[in-house]
């Protein structure tokens, strides 16, 4: 089964506001990863967060990471039109060399 | 340095061809994968290659798909006698070592369409 389930499956916002999508998962991990993806292309690495940490940011993102309700959000701040895009989180299982997405948050924002 | 690259960036062929579908990792990165992404959905894994270890192949969907790492570098995923339901986007990745602690870096992947 998948793990890593994104909500919403899609998010609209205006220019300016924050955007926050959801990930949760189902087994124990060692890591979860956000990803970016433009156009159905490449995917572009936002964040990793270990099991230990709590919160982790990066300009105006910012992850956290529940382990007691196996979840994680991703916030984005002040978002803006080139935000647009398809948000997926991943999961990577202790000493797994596997990663697990998720289908993806589709987030637009409108200028 | 360059990121992972993917040759061809858009592959259309007919029914019951084979195709080939190159990656070159990130230099150094001794892990490769190869990922499949259909239309609105997530990434679906296919097979790892690590270091000159046997690479696990659990993902692949059927005997038609197969991949070779030549040199412990560029990667080739092959489908024989191609579907219509391969039609996807095949992704390529390298990291330096494990996902449990290192980033996978993503090529801009290969949108093979079969008609």
């Amino acid at each position: 089964s998948q793990q890593g389930e994104e909500d919403p499956q899609a998010l609209s916002i205006q220019e300016g506001e924050n955007a926050t999508m959801n990930c949760s998962y189902k087994t124990s991990i060692n890591n979860l990863q956000w990803y970016r993806q433009n156009s159905g292309r490449g995917l572009v690495h936002l964040i990793l967060i270990r099991s230990n940490e709590r919160e982790k940011h990066s300009g105006r993102l910012r992850v956290t990471l529940d382990t007691s309700k196996k979840s994680s959000s991703l916030l984005i701040t002040a978002s803006r039109a080139a935000d647009t895009a398809s948000y997926f989180c991943a999961k990577a299982g202790a000493g797994s060399y596997q990663l697990t997405f998720g289908k993806g948050t589709k987030l637009s924002v409108i200028p | 340095g360059a990121g992972v690259s993917q040759s061809p960036s858009n592959k259309v062929t007919e029914k019951g061809k084979d195709v080939e579908l190159r990656c070159d990792p990130i230099s150094g990165h001794t892990a490769l994968y190869w990922y499949r992404q259909s239309l609105g959905q997530g990434l679906e894994f296919l097979i790892y290659f690590q270091g000159n270890s046997a690479p696990d192949k659990s993902g692949l969907p059927s005997d038609r798909f197969s991949a070779e790492r030549t040199g412990g570098s560029v990667s080739t995923l092959t489908i024989q006698r191609t579907q219509q339901e391969d039609s996807a986007v095949y992704l390529c990745a390298s990291s330096a070592w494990l996902p449990s602690t290192d980033t996978q870096y993503f090529g801009p992947g290969t949108r093979l369409t079969v008609l």
